[in-house]
């Protein structure tokens, strides 16, 4: 069965600066998707970035930007100039033709 | 807004007693999922829907059940709730390979 794994339970940056939130995954598929989720106190689910694993171009959005290494099966998720806002869980998410799987979760305070 | 909601939004309920939680999309999606989420284990995957009154097992099905009459919407109950299903719910639809949830329904069974 495929993984995810974020390694990272609690990460923390200072507002204005940026930040990096790693993940890791297990497949033996070619073909997938990657995303990453923001979950803010309000408890509601936020796409943040998908990422096709047959694309090679890194997927960016607004200050949102993944480092995708399909080799190593990394999918980290960069944050640049933080906003109080970013303060979440953030999830990272794997899927093929199947389930959905999600990593545990790294929760990210920004420091004002 | 995926417009999916979830209902109710907050229950506490008894050990033993049957619960019943509704998701109701308004885009007529195929696709529909029942996610609970705990600390440490991000989603998990309960049941889902391809269609009105098909369903499939996920991950962490035991103990629950579900029903999809209209497309409109998605059910999930317990049976006889216990401690461990204390959890927060989230239903998500899927128009392609993303998911989008619903705002999740905190459950505590005491």
């Amino acid at each position: 069965a495929q993984t995810v794994t974020q390694s990272q339970p609690e990460m923390s940056v200072q507002e204005a600066e940026t930040v990096t939130l790693s993940c890791t995954y297990d497949t033996s598929e070619s073909d997938y998707y990657l995303f990453w989720y923001k979950q803010p106190p309000s408890r509601q689910m936020i796409l943040v970035i998908r990422q096709e694993a047959y694309k090679q171009q890194n997927a960016t959005e607004n200050r949102f930007s993944v480092n995708f290494q399909k080799a190593a099966k990394s999918f980290s998720l960069k944050i640049s100039d933080s906003q109080l806002g970013d303060a979440a869980m953030y999830f990272c998410a794997y899927r093929s033709f199947g389930d959905m799987r999600f990593g545990a979760g790294t929760r990210l305070t920004v420091k004002p | 807004d995926a417009g999916i909601t979830q209902s109710p939004r907050h229950k506490v309920t008894e050990t033993g007693t049957p619960v019943t939680l509704r998701c109701h999309q308004t885009e007529n999606h195929r696709y529909m999922y029942w996610y609970r989420q705990d600390p440490g284990h991000g989603l998990r995957l309960i049941h889902y829907s391809y269609g009105v009154k098909d369903t499939d097992k996920g991950e962490v099905s035991d103990g629950y059940s579900v029903s999809r009459s209209k497309t409109e919407d998605f059910l999930l109950t317990l049976e006889s709730a216990t401690s461990s299903q204390t959890s927060v719910y989230f239903c998500a639809i899927s128009p392609g390979y993303e998911q989008y949830f619903g705002p999740g329904t905190r459950l505590t069974v005491t």
